[in-house]
């Protein structure tokens, strides 16, 4: 499967743990981005990056989220101090580009904090 | 980033009805307009595109139309089949912000 991979698929942790989302995007893509999205709402910008530079973050992210994209390929988008309100579904995409051009989705990670 | 308001949130239509969903954004240097489609439990996909240079652009049963002046781009269901049943969303791809989408339900 060439598209975009995201893991684990679904992740229940309880309030106050830490959690690590990993996104392989397709190969040639050079822009990758992270979206939450919640029961019946669209997806949520989160930040995204150019290659392993991370260009924006939304400023309704709080400083317990954390992203990286080390090498230009893979992303991990951490999660500490998990609180019930960050339980949604994250979801990864990539583009090729310049930033207009289609966006692929991953299957997403659903979290669960209890 | 800017807003993103797509409207009606939900849409119910009878079958072979057409179906419009409209989007309006604020930000005059987008020039690319997505939409997609995502079936529960599924990842959003795209289904028809536009960019700033067009008015108008069809695929079959679904259409795009963009009024640069006045800041919206709508989509156009035509003959809808029960199988469109979704919720759509609307993005502008320069802000990265998505819709907060319509819950489209065709009844046969």
């Amino acid at each position: 499967d060439t598209g975009v991979s995201q893991d684990p698929r679904h992740k229940i942790t309880k309030r106050g743990q830490n959690v690590t989302f990993r996104c392989d995007p397709i190969s040639e893509h050079n822009r990758l981005y992270w979206y939450r999205q919640t029961l019946g709402q669209g997806p949520e910008f989160l930040t995204y990056f150019q290659n392993e530079a991370q260009l924006e973050k939304s400023r309704l992210l709080s400083d317990r989220f954390s992203a990286e994209r080390p090498k230009g390929s893979f992303s991990t988008l951490e999660i500490q101090r998990t609180e019930q309100g960050d339980s949604a579904m994250y979801l990864c995409a990539s583009s090729a580009g310049r930033g207009t051009g289609e966006l692929f989705f991953g299957e997403g990670s659903r979290l669960t904090v209890l | 980033g800017e807003n993103v308001e797509q409207h009606p949130s939900t849409l119910s239509v009878q079958e072979g009805d057409s179906a419009v969903i409209k989007c309006t954004y604020s930000d005059s240097a987008s020039n690319y307009f997505p939409w997609y489609k995502q079936e529960l439990g599924k990842r959003p996909q795209l289904i028809i595109d536009i960019r700033s240079n067009v008015g108008e652009k069809k695929d079959q049963r679904i259409a795009v139309t963009l009024n640069k002046t006045a800041k919206h781009f709508s989509l156009h269901i035509t003959e809808t089949q029960p199988e469109d049943s979704a919720v759509y969303f609307c993005a502008v791809i320069y802000d990265m912000r998505f819709g907060a989408g319509t819950r489209l339900t065709v009844k046969p």
